[in-house]
């Protein structure tokens, strides 16, 4: 049981190019979402989806996209990358809402230059 | 959205208990007190959480005060593998009844002495 999977780990992004960040999931959970976490602070939320073809804005979505055609999957589009994006992304599923825990991934490392 | 208070840092021994404090004063009866950590460069990991009564695991004790209003992670036996960002979390629906985010703070950054 994989959980839930990142790619890539590690990338460097010149100002003004795009990219997607990959999340997959394998356990059939139904929410699903993303957070940027800068150096020595806590997550924030980018965006959140309840489930396939319901997506929506978390705290600090401006700059991303993101679309959610399949349950196990959840990508990030960062449209005309930007330093202010160079962060750790975070990717996590639950099965419910409050009463149950989160799953994370491994992270993302964005650099951009 | 309800916010926690935490102590930014402690320090504490291998192989005695560790108490991480958590004060949230207004939460609200249907906010679940959830606890995770981060261990360096990796993606949280969930540790426990609970409603209103006290929760074991085989992580972790979780002590919630009668009237809510704080918590308690328990730790009974740290090793230096528990050396970690411990973030207290309430998990709570957003206000247009869809799903929540787990919003999260700084957290305390558990440091374990050999």
């Amino acid at each position: 049981n994989a959980g839930v999977t990142q790619t890539p780990k590690f990338r460097i992004l010149k100002i003004g190019q795009s990219m997607t960040l990959q999340c997959t999931q394998d356990m059939n959970h139904n929410y699903m979402y993303w957070y940027r976490q800068d150096p020595g602070m806590g997550l924030k939320l980018i965006y959140y989806s309840v489930g396939a073809g319901i997506t929506d804005k978390g705290e600090v979505p401006n700059g991303y996209n993101v679309s959610r055609s399949t349950t196990e999957d959840f990508p990030l589009r960062l449209e005309l990358a930007a330093p202010s994006q160079t962060s750790v992304y975070f990717c996590a599923s639950s099965y419910s809402t409050a009463a149950t825990e989160a799953f994370f991934g491994q992270g993302t490392r964005l650099t951009v230059v | 959205d309800a916010k926690t208070t935490q102590p930014n840092s402690m320090e504490s021994n291998e192989e005695e208990p560790v108490h991480l404090p958590c004060n949230h004063s207004t939460i609200s009866g249907t906010d679940y007190i959830h606890w995770y950590r981060q261990l360096p460069s990796q993606g949280p990991e969930y540790v426990i959480h609970g409603l209103t009564s006290n929760v074991n695991n085989r992580m972790a004790s979780l002590a919630i005060a009668e009237d809510r209003k704080s918590s308690t992670l328990i730790l009974h036996r740290a090793t230096l593998r528990d050396a970690a960002v411990y973030y207290c979390i309430l998990r709570t629906r957003d206000s247009g009844g869809g799903a929540d985010g787990l919003t999260f703070g700084k957290g305390t950054h558990l440091i374990i002495q050999p």
